[in-house]
């Protein structure tokens, strides 16, 4: 089955730029979700299609997607968006949902 | 608005079956998709699987043969059976209403409610 690949963390300081990455066999033909989870909360769809926000997401998401590697990308990282991330997409092979391991996002 | 509630029984022995059950309000169960997606302690997301049309089911293929999602909707409620649990299914179970599409995605999710495996 599709095999979706995070890191398991990464740390920046608040005011830089964070991306976290999805990596997939040819993923850039997939369309990619991504969603944010704080503790103790359930998950929120921040990014869909690999570059579109829900209404209420702020412009400092944003997404791409190419080649083997989909990337979430947060501008002027604020303490607030410290959570845990997760990428998604569907597999049409077997039909059905895949997620990524998630990616623990640290504002130092 | 709309809005999801899970309720289960916390607590499911070995071997059993666990139930949950997602109710919504604000909207009604007869349009878009509905998924259960669980998350064992400390780790990460699962999908379950879905129901729409009140009636077509897809599940993940490594839990088919012990789940089913059914929905009542005269109660706009959906429900998850998983059969022959054991610890590893231990988890918080959340239920989401999706937008289908190439891509499913959950775009509006419960709080979940957190179902034990053990004697």
């Amino acid at each position: 089955s599709y095999v979706l690949t995070q890191a398991s963390s990464i740390s920046v300081a608040p005011g830089q730029t964070a991306r976290i990455t999805c990596g997939g066999e040819n993923i850039g033909s997939r369309s990619v979700h991504w969603y944010q989870q704080k503790p103790g909360q359930a998950p929120v769809l921040v990014v869909f299609d690999d570059i579109e926000r829900p209404s209420g997401i702020p412009e400092r998401f944003s997404g791409s997607n190419s080649g083997n590697t989909a990337t979430l990308t947060i501008s002027r990282v604020e303490a607030g968006d410290e959570a845990d991330f997760y990428c998604q997409v569907w597999d049409s092979t077997t039909e059905h949902r895949v997620f990524g391991g998630g990616t623990k996002l640290t504002v130092l | 608005q709309v809005q999801l509630r899970e309720s289960g029984p916390g607590l499911v022995k070995p071997s059993e079956t666990l139930s949950v059950t997602c109710s919504v309000s604000g909207g009604s169960l007869s349009t878009y998709s509905w998924s259960w997606i669980r998350q064992p302690p400390g780790k990460g997301l699962e999908w379950i699987g879905y129901i729409y049309d009140s009636g077509t089911t897809s599940y993940n293929p490594s839990l088919k043969s012990r789940v089913t999602i059914s929905s009542d909707t005269s109660k706009n409620q959906f429900s998850l059976r998983l059969k022959y649990v054991t610890p590893a299914d231990t988890a918080m179970y959340y239920c989401a209403r999706d937008i289908l599409g190439a891509a499913p995605r959950s775009v509006i999710w419960g709080q979940g409610t957190m179902v034990t495996v053990s004697t």
